[in-house]
């Protein structure tokens, strides 16, 4: 799996979007670009993933660039309840729902009141 | 909504000695995995599991470490003879039949003295 690159934090304010950078300048075409967050003292949680085309969910969004070099995963509405490790993950598309997850150190992400 | 469950969420055990974590994948999943996250650090790779045999293991999981999934329900790792070393957060996941996305238990926290 290809690596990725992200802040090792970032601070935001409750009620204010969040946008949490992640490159990954080696990707393949075949890679997706999942995101996981682990909040303090629990497993990790998945929160959404996607190949080119931007994606929403009832959690995020994720914006891919053009040339699928980076992404951002958009929190719309910050609360204290997403201050979490945020961790982007690439998964190549066939073990896309076999193979391991490779976690890198992800960005812990401060949400003040 | 479904979740994996595992047990205990504390296990103290002395050096040597073996332990079984012990999990409840999510009903209808197939793919199974455990995972461990030392105190501080990243979350790791032990091995996946699907249609009742490994289908990948890390540098990890060595000989002292098994899996077995003994019946329908429940998914349990196996340390033979624990070592300091061992002491971390046990995290089980397992995924669905056509969905990309794991779905990891809260965890077991393991401490060898």
């Amino acid at each position: 799996d290809a690596k990725t690159t992200q802040p090792n934090s970032m601070e935001s304010n409750e009620e204010e979007p969040v946008h949490l950078p992640c490159n990954h300048s080696t990707i393949s075409g075949t890679d997706y670009i999942h995101w996981y967050r682990q909040l303090p003292s629990q497993g990790p949680e998945y929160v959404i993933h996607g190949l080119t085309s931007n994606v929403n969910n009832r959690m995020a969004s994720l914006a891919i660039a053009e040339d699928r070099k980076s992404s951002t995963l958009i929190l719309h509405r910050a609360t204290l309840r997403d201050a979490a490790v945020y961790y982007c993950i690439l998964r190549d598309r066939g073990s896309s729902n076999t193979g391991k997850l490779i976690f890198g150190q992800g960005t812990t992400l401060q949400v003040k009141p | 909504e479904p979740e994996v469950t595992q047990t205990p969420s504390h296990q103290v055990t002395q050096m040597g000695q073996e332990v079984i974590l012990r999990c409840v994948p999510i009903s209808n999943h197939l793919y199974f995995y455990w995972y461990r996250q030392i105190l501080g650090q990243k979350v790791e790779f032990l091995v996946s599991f699907y249609n009742n045999e490994i289908s990948e293991k890390s540098e990890i999981f060595d000989d002292q470490f098994s899996v077995e999934r003994p019946d329908g329900s429940n998914f349990t790792l196996k340390i033979r003879s624990t070592k300091l070393e061992d002491s971390a957060m046990y995290f089980c996941a397992s995924a669905p039949p056509r969905g990309s996305e794991q779905y990891f238990g809260p965890g077991t926290r393991l401490t060898v003295t």
